[in-house]
């Protein structure tokens, strides 16, 4: 089956610091990999996609590459803010409609 | 605004109460769902509807009954809930179809259920 394995938090960053977030995958075929966040008290937010191996997802700073060799999609960003400081979670996306979600990573970001 | 619209937001029940959760979308999908948020938990998946037929059902409890009738409608309606039901609940839709398009899920804001 799918399954979408992500790094556990909270992550605790200073602002401008450089942040990655890890997320592998199991899955068969082809799956679309996604990283959805959710800022306090809002639903869920795409962030940014990838459909195939090799694609580049990025938005708002942030991005992540889709990697099949390693079945990985990690984020990124290269400087984060505290208004980054919100829920990240990575998701597959396959055949028959179904989205599988990570675990979540919090992620705050401290002036 | 993502183009699906959860009401209500906030809503507190007690365990005898029947209520329901509504959700409506305005992007022409034909694919509904409900996601389970709780705390420290990954987000669980309910139900899902594809072309008004429900595709999906993850051994939901009987007391969450979900109604599909059109393609812009969802309800989860909520009848004798446990305290430990209470959580975010996430309405989410997206065109029906395969991985392969890239098709996207978009989700609502959620609404945050709390049970007395």
């Amino acid at each position: 089956g799918n399954s979408v394995t992500q790094m556990e938090g909270p992550v605790t960053l200073s602002e401008e610091a450089f942040l990655t977030i890890n997320c592998t995958y199991t899955a068969t075929g082809y799956p679309s990999l996604f990283w959805y966040v959710q800022y306090p008290g809002e639903g869920l937010q795409l962030l940014l996609k990838a459909t195939k191996a090799d694609d580049k997802g990025s938005n708002k700073g942030f991005e992540a590459t889709y990697r099949k060799e390693t079945t990985s999609f990690h984020l990124e960003k290269g400087s984060v803010q505290v208004s980054d400081s919100a829920v990240y979670f990575c998701a597959l996306y396959n055949a028959g409609n179904m989205l599988t979600f990570g675990g979540g990573t919090r992620l705050m970001v401290k002036p | 605004e993502t183009g699906v619209t959860q009401t209500p937001r906030h809503l507190v029940m007690g365990m005898t109460n029947k209520k329901s959760l509504k959700c409506e979308q305005h992007l022409g999908h034909n694919a509904m769902y409900w996601y389970k948020q709780s705390a420290k938990k990954p987000l669980e998946l309910m139900f899902v509807y594809s072309l008004e037929e429900r595709v999906e059902n993850n051994s939901v409890p009987s007391r969450f009954s979900p109604e599909c009738p059109n393609s812009s409608h969802l309800f989860l309606h909520l009848h004798t809930l446990q305290p430990e039901d209470s959580a975010l609940y996430l309405c989410a839709s997206s065109p029906a179809g395969s991985g392969y398009s890239g098709n996207t899920i978009y989700f609502g804001e959620g609404s945050w259920l709390t049970v007395v």
